[in-house]
């Protein structure tokens, strides 16, 4: 079955470090992988899509790694703060219907000053 | 803001009560969903409507029952819940991929946070 594995529940970094998220994945032949940012009592917020043929995607002071081989995604923060403090989701999709997108159960980051 | 507007944003209800979820997209666009989020869980795909019409179902229980009466509108009306259906309940929408590689980035309402007591 398909299976996504963000494989940190929680992690937590100091102000002004990189922070490393990672995403796994079996048993998925994705198009794209997105990642977005979740606030406590809010719904998720896109920040980057990063397709099957990119290997690597910025903006701003984050960046996105897809390693088809590997089937993983790193997400980097850099120079965090704490505002960056959430919790990210990664997702995976892109088949020719609209139903298979699948997330990750996220990575709750805190960045303390 | 995302153009997505969900109401109300907390509701508390009884195993008997019957309510209703509201969501509603300003993007124009042809796809919504439903999505319920437990804690420390991944989000749980409900159900999609394309173009109004519903097109996946998760093997939801018959407690909950979707409406779509246009592209811009959602209902998820409730009833006869369990405390086990507590969650955050999440609405999105996006335009529908027409092929692999065109993206399908939803964008997600504030949801809204169910108690059943």
């Amino acid at each position: 079955s398909q299976k996504i594995e963000q494989n940190s529940e929680a992690l937590n970094i100091q102000e002004g470090k990189t922070a490393t998220l990672t995403c796994n994945y079996t048993n998925y032949s994705p198009a794209y992988l997105q990642w977005y940012r979740q606030d406590p009592g809010r719904g998720p917020v896109f920040l980057l899509l990063i397709r099957e043929n990119e290997k690597e995607k910025r903006k701003e002071r984050l960046k996105v790694t897809f390693d088809t081989t590997l089937k993983q995604s790193l997400f980097h923060i850099t120079a965090s703060q704490p505002a960056d403090s959430a919790t990210y989701l990664c997702a995976l999709g892109g088949a020719y219907n609209n139903n298979d997108m699948r997330f990750g159960a996220g990575t709750r980051l805190t960045v303390k000053p | 803001e995302t153009g997505v507007t969900q109401t109300p944003r907390h509701l508390v209800m009884g195993m008997t009560n019957k309510k209703s979820l509201k969501c509603e997209q300003h993007l124009g666009h042809n796809a919504m969903y439903w999505y319920k989020q437990s804690a420390k869980k991944p989000l749980e795909l409900m159900f999609v409507y394309n173009f109004k019409e519903q097109t996946e179902n998760n093997s939801v229980p018959s407690r909950f029952s979707p409406e779509c009466p246009n592209s811009s509108h959602l209902f998820l009306h409730l009833h006869t819940l369990q405390p086990e259906d507590s969650a955050l309940y999440l609405c999105a929408s996006s335009q529908i991929p027409r092929s692999r590689g065109l993206t399908d980035t939803q964008y997600f309402g504030p949801g809204t946070r169910l108690t059943v007591l």
